[in-house]
Protein backbone atom coordinates (compact mmCIF):
# COMPACT_ATOMS: atom_id res chain seq x y z
CA UNK A 1 0.00 0.00 0.00
CA UNK A 2 1.24 3.70 -0.58
CA UNK A 3 1.03 6.55 2.20
CA UNK A 4 1.79 9.91 1.79
CA UNK A 5 3.09 11.83 5.18
CA UNK A 6 2.86 15.59 5.73
CA UNK A 7 4.26 16.13 8.91
CA UNK A 8 3.43 19.72 8.97
CA UNK A 9 0.10 20.50 9.96
CA UNK A 10 0.75 24.23 9.81
CA UNK A 11 3.52 27.09 8.19
CA UNK A 12 3.10 30.58 7.83
CA UNK A 13 5.42 32.67 5.89
CA UNK A 14 5.46 36.73 5.59
CA UNK A 15 4.87 38.00 2.13
CA UNK A 16 7.69 37.70 -0.70
CA UNK A 17 9.89 35.24 1.56
CA UNK A 18 10.27 31.74 0.53
CA UNK A 19 8.55 28.91 2.29
CA UNK A 20 8.81 25.19 1.85
CA UNK A 21 6.85 22.56 2.13
CA UNK A 22 7.60 18.61 3.55
CA UNK A 23 6.08 15.47 1.83
CA UNK A 24 7.31 11.93 2.15
CA UNK A 25 5.65 9.03 0.64
CA UNK A 26 6.14 5.56 0.85
CA UNK A 27 5.74 2.74 -2.19
CA UNK A 28 7.22 0.07 -3.72
CA UNK A 29 6.77 1.09 -6.99
CA UNK A 30 9.22 2.10 -9.34
CA UNK A 31 6.32 4.04 -11.95
CA UNK A 32 4.97 6.34 -9.87
CA UNK A 33 3.97 10.19 -10.31
CA UNK A 34 3.59 12.59 -7.65
CA UNK A 35 1.31 15.73 -7.11
CA UNK A 36 1.43 18.79 -5.01
CA UNK A 37 -2.51 20.34 -4.83
CA UNK A 38 -3.67 23.26 -3.30
CA UNK A 39 -7.04 24.07 -1.76
CA UNK A 40 -7.54 27.64 -1.10
CA UNK A 41 -10.53 28.60 1.33
CA UNK A 42 -13.80 27.65 0.55
CA UNK A 43 -12.81 27.07 -3.12
CA UNK A 44 -11.50 23.84 -4.94
CA UNK A 45 -8.96 22.15 -4.97
CA UNK A 46 -6.48 23.15 -8.28
CA UNK A 47 -3.07 21.51 -9.26
CA UNK A 48 0.27 23.10 -8.70
CA UNK A 49 2.62 20.64 -9.66
CA UNK A 50 3.33 17.50 -11.11
CA UNK A 51 6.81 15.06 -10.65
CA UNK A 52 7.21 12.27 -12.66
CA UNK A 53 9.33 9.70 -10.75
CA UNK A 54 11.27 8.42 -13.56
CA UNK A 55 12.47 12.07 -14.53
CA UNK A 56 15.46 13.50 -12.15
CA UNK A 57 14.99 17.08 -12.96
CA UNK A 58 12.99 18.87 -10.75
CA UNK A 59 9.69 20.34 -11.92
CA UNK A 60 9.14 24.06 -11.82
CA UNK A 61 5.80 26.24 -12.26
CA UNK A 62 6.65 29.68 -11.81
CA UNK A 63 7.04 30.39 -8.38
CA UNK A 64 6.68 26.76 -7.62
CA UNK A 65 9.12 24.62 -7.86
CA UNK A 66 9.61 20.94 -6.35
CA UNK A 67 12.82 19.08 -4.60
CA UNK A 68 12.59 15.51 -5.78
CA UNK A 69 14.68 13.01 -3.69
CA UNK A 70 13.85 9.80 -5.39
CA UNK A 71 15.95 7.65 -2.80
CA UNK A 72 14.42 9.32 0.36
CA UNK A 73 10.91 9.38 -0.92
CA UNK A 74 10.67 13.07 0.00
CA UNK A 75 9.00 15.48 -2.35
CA UNK A 76 9.03 19.07 -1.57
CA UNK A 77 7.30 22.00 -2.36
CA UNK A 78 9.04 25.09 -2.65
CA UNK A 79 7.16 28.27 -3.30
CA UNK A 80 9.38 31.76 -4.03
CA UNK A 81 7.98 35.31 -3.43
CA UNK A 82 4.98 34.32 -1.69
CA UNK A 83 1.86 35.87 -2.55
CA UNK A 84 -1.40 36.29 -0.12
CA UNK A 85 -3.42 34.04 -2.78
CA UNK A 86 -0.83 31.65 -1.83
CA UNK A 87 -3.01 31.38 1.48
CA UNK A 88 -4.37 27.71 1.00
CA UNK A 89 -4.41 24.31 2.32
CA UNK A 90 -1.71 22.15 0.35
CA UNK A 91 -2.07 17.90 -0.62
CA UNK A 92 0.59 15.92 -1.65
CA UNK A 93 -0.66 13.06 -3.54
CA UNK A 94 0.88 10.30 -5.37
CA UNK A 95 -0.24 7.84 -8.28
CA UNK A 96 1.11 4.85 -9.18
CA UNK A 97 1.22 4.02 -13.02
CA UNK A 98 -1.40 1.62 -12.69
CA UNK A 99 -3.69 3.10 -10.06
CA UNK A 100 -6.01 3.87 -12.81
CA UNK A 101 -6.83 7.60 -11.56
CA UNK A 102 -6.48 6.85 -8.14
CA UNK A 103 -4.88 9.67 -5.88
CA UNK A 104 -3.72 8.65 -2.75
CA UNK A 105 -3.19 12.27 -0.15
CA UNK A 106 -1.44 13.42 2.66
CA UNK A 107 -3.24 15.26 5.62
CA UNK A 108 -1.76 18.21 4.19
CA UNK A 109 -0.71 21.87 5.41
CA UNK A 110 -2.38 24.56 5.99
CA UNK A 111 -0.26 27.71 4.62
CA UNK A 112 -1.43 31.05 5.77
CA UNK A 113 0.61 33.99 4.09
CA UNK A 114 0.99 37.09 6.31
CA UNK A 115 1.23 40.43 4.86
CA UNK B 1 -15.60 28.99 -18.07
CA UNK B 2 -15.74 25.21 -17.92
CA UNK B 3 -15.98 23.74 -14.90
CA UNK B 4 -17.42 21.28 -11.95
CA UNK B 5 -19.92 22.12 -9.99
CA UNK B 6 -21.10 20.68 -6.82
CA UNK B 7 -25.10 21.33 -5.31
CA UNK B 8 -25.88 21.81 -3.02
CA UNK B 9 -22.53 24.17 -1.75
CA UNK B 10 -23.70 22.76 2.15
CA UNK B 11 -26.25 19.60 2.97
CA UNK B 12 -28.22 18.62 6.65
CA UNK B 13 -29.96 15.54 6.71
CA UNK B 14 -31.07 13.72 9.34
CA UNK B 15 -29.39 10.41 10.80
CA UNK B 16 -30.72 7.93 8.45
CA UNK B 17 -32.52 10.17 5.99
CA UNK B 18 -31.46 9.57 2.58
CA UNK B 19 -29.51 12.14 1.22
CA UNK B 20 -28.07 12.41 -2.77
CA UNK B 21 -25.71 14.92 -3.68
CA UNK B 22 -25.02 16.30 -6.98
CA UNK B 23 -21.62 17.05 -9.58
CA UNK B 24 -22.15 18.03 -13.35
CA UNK B 25 -19.14 19.08 -15.83
CA UNK B 26 -18.94 21.56 -18.34
CA UNK B 27 -15.41 19.31 -19.61
CA UNK B 28 -17.16 17.30 -21.48
CA UNK B 29 -14.45 14.69 -19.39
CA UNK B 30 -14.57 10.76 -19.58
CA UNK B 31 -13.75 10.41 -15.62
CA UNK B 32 -15.85 11.63 -12.93
CA UNK B 33 -14.83 10.65 -9.36
CA UNK B 34 -16.21 11.20 -5.36
CA UNK B 35 -13.85 12.03 -2.95
CA UNK B 36 -14.78 12.13 0.92
CA UNK B 37 -12.29 14.22 2.89
CA UNK B 38 -13.34 14.00 6.92
CA UNK B 39 -12.45 17.10 9.23
CA UNK B 40 -8.40 17.98 8.97
CA UNK B 41 -7.90 14.26 7.05
CA UNK B 42 -6.72 13.34 3.44
CA UNK B 43 -9.41 12.76 0.62
CA UNK B 44 -10.33 9.53 0.53
CA UNK B 45 -11.37 8.07 -3.09
CA UNK B 46 -14.79 6.75 -2.71
CA UNK B 47 -15.59 5.56 -6.38
CA UNK B 48 -15.64 6.58 -9.74
CA UNK B 49 -17.40 6.21 -13.23
CA UNK B 50 -15.32 6.32 -16.43
CA UNK B 51 -17.94 6.73 -19.08
CA UNK B 52 -20.24 4.44 -17.89
CA UNK B 53 -18.21 2.10 -15.85
CA UNK B 54 -18.14 1.97 -12.15
CA UNK B 55 -15.22 1.30 -10.34
CA UNK B 56 -15.58 0.79 -6.56
CA UNK B 57 -13.01 1.17 -3.99
CA UNK B 58 -12.86 -2.25 -1.99
CA UNK B 59 -12.86 -0.05 1.40
CA UNK B 60 -16.20 2.02 0.37
CA UNK B 61 -18.94 1.25 2.68
CA UNK B 62 -22.69 -0.27 0.96
CA UNK B 63 -24.23 2.94 2.11
CA UNK B 64 -22.62 5.15 -1.02
CA UNK B 65 -23.68 4.38 -4.31
CA UNK B 66 -23.62 6.35 -7.47
CA UNK B 67 -25.28 7.22 -10.63
CA UNK B 68 -24.24 8.62 -13.52
CA UNK B 69 -27.63 9.03 -15.66
CA UNK B 70 -25.35 10.87 -18.75
CA UNK B 71 -21.46 11.82 -19.39
CA UNK B 72 -22.36 15.71 -17.35
CA UNK B 73 -23.89 14.67 -14.12
CA UNK B 74 -22.97 11.99 -11.93
CA UNK B 75 -24.90 11.78 -7.97
CA UNK B 76 -23.59 10.29 -4.70
CA UNK B 77 -26.20 8.71 -3.15
CA UNK B 78 -25.85 8.24 0.84
CA UNK B 79 -28.73 5.81 1.54
CA UNK B 80 -28.71 5.91 5.72
CA UNK B 81 -25.99 8.49 6.75
CA UNK B 82 -24.56 8.20 10.05
CA UNK B 83 -23.02 10.43 12.28
CA UNK B 84 -19.73 9.38 10.40
CA UNK B 85 -20.34 9.96 7.51
CA UNK B 86 -20.29 13.95 8.05
CA UNK B 87 -17.63 14.64 5.98
CA UNK B 88 -16.97 17.69 2.92
CA UNK B 89 -18.03 15.05 -0.34
CA UNK B 90 -15.27 16.21 -3.72
CA UNK B 91 -16.19 15.58 -6.72
CA UNK B 92 -13.62 15.53 -9.24
CA UNK B 93 -13.55 14.96 -13.32
CA UNK B 94 -9.91 13.86 -16.03
CA UNK B 95 -10.24 13.33 -19.57
CA UNK B 96 -8.91 9.89 -18.96
CA UNK B 97 -7.45 7.52 -15.67
CA UNK B 98 -3.43 8.40 -16.87
CA UNK B 99 -1.38 9.93 -14.66
CA UNK B 100 -0.65 12.81 -17.39
CA UNK B 101 -5.02 13.40 -16.83
CA UNK B 102 -4.82 16.43 -14.47
CA UNK B 103 -7.96 16.18 -12.34
CA UNK B 104 -10.46 19.33 -12.01
CA UNK B 105 -12.08 19.37 -8.63
CA UNK B 106 -15.44 20.67 -7.73
CA UNK B 107 -15.67 23.11 -4.31
CA UNK B 108 -17.29 20.34 -2.41
CA UNK B 109 -20.59 19.89 -0.76
CA UNK B 110 -20.06 19.89 3.08
CA UNK B 111 -22.44 17.10 4.58
CA UNK B 112 -23.93 17.38 7.98
CA UNK B 113 -25.59 14.93 10.04
CA UNK B 114 -27.99 15.57 12.46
Amino acid sequence: AQTVTQSQPEMSVQEAETVTLSCTYDTSENNYYLFWYKQPPSRQMILVIRQEAYKQQNATENRFSVNFQKAAKSFSLKISDSQLGDTAMYFCAFMTGTSYGKLTFGQGTILTVHP
Amino acid sequence: DAMVIQNPRYQVTQFGKPVTLSCSQTLNHNVMYWYQQKSSQAPKLLFHYYDKDFNNEADTPDNFQSRRPNTSFCFLDIRSPGLGDAAMYLCATSEGLASTDTQYFGPGTRLTVL
